[in-house]
């Protein structure tokens, strides 16, 4: 399966700043999807990337508060804009490797004071 | 109704004992079946992956899917220390995963 490198695996930020969390994959992957995990709920898609497109962003999120960039087949970012303290959770890259072969990084943990 | 419904827990259970966990489901349509455990601090790693209803199983642990009842569990034989973690249960009819909350599971020695 696919390796992932996810960073920075934790932050504390102050509201209204932004931050941007990089996804490394060791293989080139068709899409790219990113996950928002809050305590006690379940992994939420926040939107899926693929490579030279706009990304897809599913219902209640959207490019101005999480914009995604895609430049090759092997990295991606998230931005979580104007933070507020709502923001704090584990934001999660993930790729389909393989017939429904999901494979995720280890998670950005992120505080919003 | 959530489109997932899996029990939280925590659930506690001594070594050696079987685990069971579950999860209901609405959509008829999902056809694609996972369970993923997480361990504290790292991201879900895909434990068993089922196709429509059946069985699998894999060295301890052994996925049901029961379509007709729209439910999925999860059982562990001889659970180990080790098996401690959060067991998610996930779903999908085309290529979007709908993930249960979880349930955490601590097995004490």
């Amino acid at each position: 399966s696919a390796v992932i490198s996810q960073k920075p695996s934790r932050d504390i930020c102050q509201r209204g700043t932004s931050l941007t969390i990089q996804c490394q994959v060791d293989s080139q992957v068709t899409m790219m999807f990113w996950y928002r995990q809050q305590p006690g709920q379940s992994l939420t898609l926040i939107a899926t990337a693929n490579q030279g497109s706009e990304a897809t962003y599913e219902s209640g999120f959207v490019i101005d508060k999480f914009p995604i960039s895609r430049p090759n087949l092997t990295f991606s970012t998230l931005t979580v804009s104007n933070m507020s303290p709502e923001d704090s959770s584990i934001y999660l890259c993930s790729v389909e490797f393989g017939f429904y072969g999901y494979t995720f990084g280890s998670g950005t943990r992120l505080t919003v004071v | 109704q959530k489109e997932v419904e899996q029990d939280p827990g925590p659930l506690s259970v001594p070594e050696g004992a079987i685990v069971s966990l579950n999860c209901t489901y609405s959509n008829s349509a999902f056809q694609y079946f996972m369970w993923y455990r997480q361990y504290s601090r790292k991201g879900p790693e895909l434990l068993m992956y089922t196709y429509s209803s059946g069985n699998k199983e894999d060295g301890r642990f052994t996925a049901q899917v029961d379509k007709s009842s729209k439910y999925i569990s999860l059982f562990i034989r001889d659970s180990q220390p080790s098996d401690s973690a959060t067991y998610l249960c996930a779903m999908s009819d085309t290529d979007k995963l709908i993930f249960g909350t979880g349930t955490r599971l601590q097995v004490f020695p």
